[in-house]
């Protein structure tokens, strides 16, 4: 059974320091990998979108890595500013189960002005 | 702008009630799909939908049922609400197709509570 991970739970860094999020997850055959971030009490902005052939996706300032063999995704955010704050999560696409996504539990980030 | 939209963003029912939970897409989406999130427990799939008047169970069907009588809309149902169903609930939409994933979009909840 796919298991999503993400540690931490909640980061705190003032603004201008750039941090990285991790994601873990135990199956390695993954169509993709899509990183989203949730305000509070709001729906999920989908960020960046990886498929499994690829490496790495860029989006401004945030840079999103895979390492399927390692079971391994760590999202990059350069510079971050206050309106960064946020919860960000992870979800992997499932080889074999028709689109359906597996979520970690998220990484509350706060950006201290 | 494309969109996923959910037609209430709080709702409050009473136990015992029948909840209609609507959303529709306008990007001609093949995929639909119904998650809760609750704190510590993450995002479950509730259901899903790959075509019209087809519906797949997800982790956490029991106590819910779904309706896709057109392409953009997909209905969440709880036939007689119960407090431990207080939740958000979010609708997802995504192309067709097992191996051209796109990724999915999102609506913006529907906080649904339950007293």
């Amino acid at each position: 059974k796919q298991e999503v991970t993400q540690i931490p739970a909640a980061l705190s860094v003032p603004e201008g320091e750039n941090l990285v999020l991790n994601c873990s997850f135990t199956d390695s055959a993954i169509y993709n990998l899509q990183w989203f971030r949730q305000d509070p009490g709001k729906g999920l902005t989908s960020l960046l979108l990886i498929q499994s052939s690829q490496r790495e996706q860029t989006s401004g300032r945030l840079n999103a890595s895979l390492d399927k063999s390692s079971g391994r995704s760590t999202l990059y955010i350069a510079a971050s500013q206050p309106g960064d704050s946020a919860t960000y999560l992870c979800a992997v696409s499932r080889r074999g189960a028709t689109n359906k996504l597996i979520f970690g539990t998220g990484t509350l980030l706060a950006v201290q002005p | 702008d494309v969109k996923v939209t959910q037609s209430s963003r709080y709702l409050v029912k009473r136990t015992g009630e029948k909840v209609f939970l609507e959303c529709v897409q306008d990007m001609d989406h093949e995929n639909m799909f119904w998650y809760r999130q609750d704190p510590g427990l993450g995002l479950r799939l509730i259901y899903f939908s790959y075509d019209v008047k087809m519906k797949e169970k997800g982790d956490i069907p029991e106590g819910y049922s779904v309706s896709r009588e057109k392409k953009e809309r997909f209905s969440l149902i709880l036939e007689s609400a119960s407090t431990n169903q207080t939740s958000m609930y979010l609708c997802a939409s995504s192309i067709g197709g097992v191996i051209h994933n796109y990724g999915y979009t999102f609506g913006s909840g529907t906080r649904l509570t339950v007293v």
